[in-house]
């Protein structure tokens, strides 16, 4: 069966320091990837998405980055955190001919101090 | 516009008893899904069901089931005999499938969710 993880699971990190967070699909290959982020006491916003190595879509301008080094590897970054990168983050996939259903990561707690 | 519409931001449910969140949503494309999150306070987002566009009956998965009313463009979510457990947000959510799309793209574009208590 397929899961995905990412990780860490929580940060706290000041203003001006860089991100990485991490999450891998195991179980399948080729899936789509995304990340969302859910600001405090709101829905989820669509950060990135790819349909493959290397590419990356972006949906909102913004302080972060994706990439993806490997087939089932999706990676968010940022060089230089702001406050208002605090949140919620998730990772999810699907597989791109299925039409159905996304599956969510258990989602990475960032605060920026 | 808001492309999904949840207009409860919370809702107080006693044990047992069914609840329906609500969730309206907007799009031009005819194909297209609909889904229903599940938020506990734990954070994972865990998938309860999913209706698609064409078809024809409405989805049941358990004691969810989705009443799914296409002329009025309304997904609610029924929750039958409803438990503790259940306490959590819920989220609506919709897949867009233009014509013409790579289907290797399926975004999601959330509502801003209804948060269910179940009272004992």
């Amino acid at each position: 069966s397929q899961t995905i993880h990412q990780w860490p699971a929580t940060l706290v990190q000041p203003v001006g320091s860089p991100l990485s967070l991490e999450c891998t699909v195991e179980g399948t290959s080729n899936p789509n990837l995304y990340w969302y982020r859910q600001a405090a006491g709101r829905g989820l916003q669509l950060l990135f998405y790819s349909v493959g190595i290397g590419q990356i879509s972006s949906e909102v301008p913004q302080n972060l980055s994706a990439s993806r080094p490997q087939d089932r590897q999706f990676i968010l970054s940022s060089k230089k955190l702001l406050l208002s990168d605090s949140g919620f983050y998730l990772c999810a996939w699907t597989l791109g001919n299925s039409g159905n259903t996304i599956y969510f990561g258990e989602g990475s707690w960032l605060t920026v101090v | 516009a808001q492309k999904i519409t949840q207009t409860q931001p919370g809702m107080f449910v006693q044990e047992k008893e069914a609840v329906t969140l609500d969730c309206t949503y907007d799009t031009s494309d005819p194909s297209y899904g609909l889904f229903w999150y599940k938020q506990p306070s734990s954070g994972e987002m865990i998938f309860l069901i999913y209706q698609g566009s064409y078809d024809q009956q409405n989805a049941t998965e358990g004691r969810y089931s989705l009443n799914f009313q296409k002329a009025r463009k309304s997904a609610n979510l029924v929750i039958s005999a409803s438990q503790l457990g259940d306490s959590a947000m819920y989220f609506c959510a919709m897949r867009e499938d233009p014509l013409g799309s790579n289907f290797g793209n399926e975004k999601l574009t959330f509502g801003t969710g209804t948060r269910l208590t179940i009272i004992p």
